[in-house]
């Protein structure tokens, strides 16, 4: 059964860059799946953040893709999300998520990161 | 604003039936399926049903799926205390290139 985890900084300072990420075990990160990123902010609703394929292909949420890089590591299994100049409105706990098709099957059980000085 | 529109709040008793929509347009769901999942309070959400109406193992009957045009509906029965939580619809839009979610539907089984 494939299980996710995710990891990093609790806290990040407003201007500056959130970096995650999430470990993959019980399957590989090249399989045919959407390696993904999903936040919820306190209190509100789910947001999709963007999502790469083990190929390199990349889709990012319009309002965040000027901000937002998702990488892959093959050889560790791991995939990472970086989120530069954050405000207080990058403010929630963030889930990496397998998906297959526009399905998310398999979740981490997310981390939550406040922006604060 | 979320793109699928989901009413904030349904309410039922125990043992009773209770369905949740989703409604977007020609560019979410009306082109692609779409799934449902449910948040426990604390906790990560999980895949109730995917590709419109099919169910993971392990996720009982009593939850299921259906799609028309660009709405779908999820359906539970025999409702439980224990099915108290937010429910969210969620697929791609061919417009925007991205996953959208609902706003999210709080379930309170009274």
């Amino acid at each position: 059964q494939v299980q996710l985890q995710e990891s990093g900084p609790g806290l990040v300072k407003p201007s500056g860059t959130l970096s995650l990420t999430c470990a993959v075990s019980g399957g590989s990160i090249s399989s045919n799946y959407w390696w993904s990123w999903v936040r919820q902010p306190p209190g509100k609703g789910l947001e999709w953040v963007g999502q790469m394929y083990h190929t390199g292909i990349t889709n990012f949420n319009p309002s965040l893709k000027s901000r937002v890089t998702i990488s892959i590591d093959t050889s560790t299994n791991h995939f990472s999300l970086r989120l530069t100049s954050v405000t207080a409105a990058d403010t929630a706990v963030y889930y990496c998520a397998r998906a297959y098709g526009y399905s998310f099957q398999h979740w981490g059980q997310g981390t939550l990161v406040t922006v604060s000085s | 604003q979320s793109v699928l529109t989901q009413p904030p709040s349904v309410s039922a008793a125990p043992g009773q039936k209770v369905t949740i929509s989703c409604s977007g347009s020609s560019s979410n769901i009306g082109s692609n399926s779409v799934s449902w999942y449910q948040q426990l309070p604390g906790t990560a959400p999980k895949v109730l049903i995917y590709e419109n109406n099919n169910r993971p193992s392990g996720i009982p009957d009593r939850f299921s799926g259906s799609k028309s045009g660009s709405s779908a509906t999820l359906g539970i029965t025999e409702l439980q205390t224990g099915d108290e939580a937010d429910y969210y619809c969620g697929t791609w839009d061919n417009s925007l290139s991205a996953g959208v979610f609902g706003g999210g539907t709080k379930l309170t089984v009274l």
